[in-house]
């Protein structure tokens, strides 16, 4: 069956700092997987996907994320945090034949000053 | 232009009382969803429709019913709302056969009192 782990439920990080979430996923085949960033009161917004190709992928927002086969891993990273960052992070990850997209239980960042 | 548009945006009623919750979306696509998020943030998935047809009905309570008119529409009616039914819930969409993510609404914030 699949599924996605997110082993950091919050993060802080300092702005201008460094950051990595973390993502592992279980799968049959490989998936299709994807980072969403939810501001508060907001619905999810697309930051970054991947198909197949090259296993770094670039996103919005300065971000970007590594496809990892032998690790089953796709971690987020961003190299210098703005506080407009701080929210919620999710992880998922889709099917290749139908429709079907599985999150983690996310990532909550604050980013302090 | 609102891609994936729910309504109402936030939704606050009665313990024993009926609703529904109305998503349209103008991406042309032909898959939609809905999950139900948590209070502790997790994103689960409730129902996938394929050109109006059920794809996915993961374990929900048969109060729960989806319907969809046409590909564009997917609505949630929700039978004799329990407290526990209170979160978010939000629609989504995409293509079933082309790479691509899905898109989602803003959410409805359905609170049982």
């Amino acid at each position: 069956a699949q599924s996605v782990t997110q082993p950091d439920i919050h993060i802080t990080v300092s702005e201008g700092a460094s950051l990595e979430l973390r993502c592992n996923y279980s799968y049959g085949a490989t998936p299709y997987l994807f980072w969403y960033v939810q501001s508060p009161g907001q619905g999810l917004q697309l930051l970054l996907k991947y198909f197949s190709g090259d296993t770094l992928v670039q996103g919005i927002k300065g971000f970007e994320a590594e496809f990892k086969r032998s690790q089953s891993s796709f971690n987020l990273r961003k190299p210098s945090v703005h506080w407009s960052d701080a929210a919620e992070y999710f992880c998922a990850v889709g099917a290749r034949t139908g429709n079907q997209f599985y999150f983690g239980t996310g990532t909550s960042l604050t980013v302090i000053p | 232009d609102t891609a994936v548009s729910q309504t109402p945006k936030y939704l606050v009623t009665q313990m024993g009382n009926d609703k529904s919750i109305k998503c349209e979306q103008n991406l042309g696509h032909d898959t939609m969803y809905w999950y139900k998020q948590d209070s502790k943030k997790f994103l689960k998935i409730m129902f996938s429709y394929n050109n109006k047809e059920l794809i996915i009905n993961e374990t929900v309570p048969n109060r729960f019913s989806p319907k969809s008119p046409d590909k564009a529409h997917l609505n949630l009616h929700i039978n004799s709302l329990e407290l526990g039914d209170s979160a978010v819930y939000f629609c989504a969409s995409s293509h079933r056969q082309v790479n691509t993510e899905a898109f989602f609404g803003q959410g409805t914030r359905l609170t049982v009192v």
